[in-house]
């Protein structure tokens, strides 16, 4: 399986801040044959599902605020917030879809400063 | 509007079974890949299983296979997965999701999820 690792765990920002996660898969993500980056990136709040933010490493989902972008290639992805929201705190999770046995990372879990 | 609804969680005891359903509605459901995915308490998430929209294709993570089936019924829009010879480790939220693209594995709704707790 391809192992997707996140950091940092945890990270604490102040409101209007940028905030920043990443993420880095064991073997690379990228189909040469699209040249598309099978990634996506999820927000999970308590007592709720994850909700898509970003796929294709850098598309975003319908709905989301462009505040959310995502970016990178091959193995090293990032997640970025560029003003940081109260509504924001959440734990992000990325995912590979490249694989039939998709696999998240292991969350980073994302609060105010 | 998408919906999914799992239902059939519950207490089991270790090494017994248990039958989770996911009834979808708002979309042309047999069009879509289905998956189920886990989260344990407090813990991160887990894809579990996924079936293509005709069931040709079905996958599993390593740690179910040979115990968990999953299966869809498009006359009736939902989604299975009949889990037998449960362990501790099996216990979690288990939410069904859609495929954004169908066969991507790519989850664009996702239910509200059903708690499985297997415990003596």
């Amino acid at each position: 399986d391809i192992v997707m690792t996140q950091s940092p765990d945890s990270l604490a920002v102040s409101l209007g801040e940028r905030a920043t996660i990443n993420c880095k898969s064991s073997q690379s993500v990228l189909y040469n044959s699209n040249s598309k980056n099978y990634l996506a990136w999820y927000q999970q709040k308590p007592g709720q599902p994850p909700k898509l933010l970003i796929y294709w490493a850098s598309t975003r989902e319908s709905g989301v605020p462009d505040r959310f972008s995502g970016s990178g290639s091959g193995t090293d992805f990032t997640l970025t917030i560029s003003s940081l929201q109260a509504e924001d705190v959440a734990v992000y999770y990325c995912q590979q879809y490249y694989s039939t046995s998709s696999t998240f990372g292991q969350g980073t879990k994302l609060e105010i400063k | 509007e998408v919906q999914l609804l799992e239902s059939g969680g519950g207490l089991v005891q270790p090494g017994g079974s248990l039958r989770l359903s996911c009834a979808a509605s708002g979309f042309t459901f047999s069009n879509y890949a289905m998956s189920w995915v886990r989260q344990a308490p407090g813990k991160g998430l887990q894809w579990v299983s996924g079936i293509t929209g005709s069931s040709n294709k079905i996958y599993y993570t390593d740690s179910v296979k040979g115990r968990f089936t999953i299966s869809r019924d498009n006359s009736k829009n939902t989604l299975y997965l009949q889990m037998n010879s449960l362990r501790a480790e099996d216990t979690a939220v288990y939410y069904c999701a859609k495929d954004l693209l169908s066969g991507s594995y790519l989850f664009d709704y996702w239910g509200q999820g059903t708690l499985v707790t297997v415990s003596s």
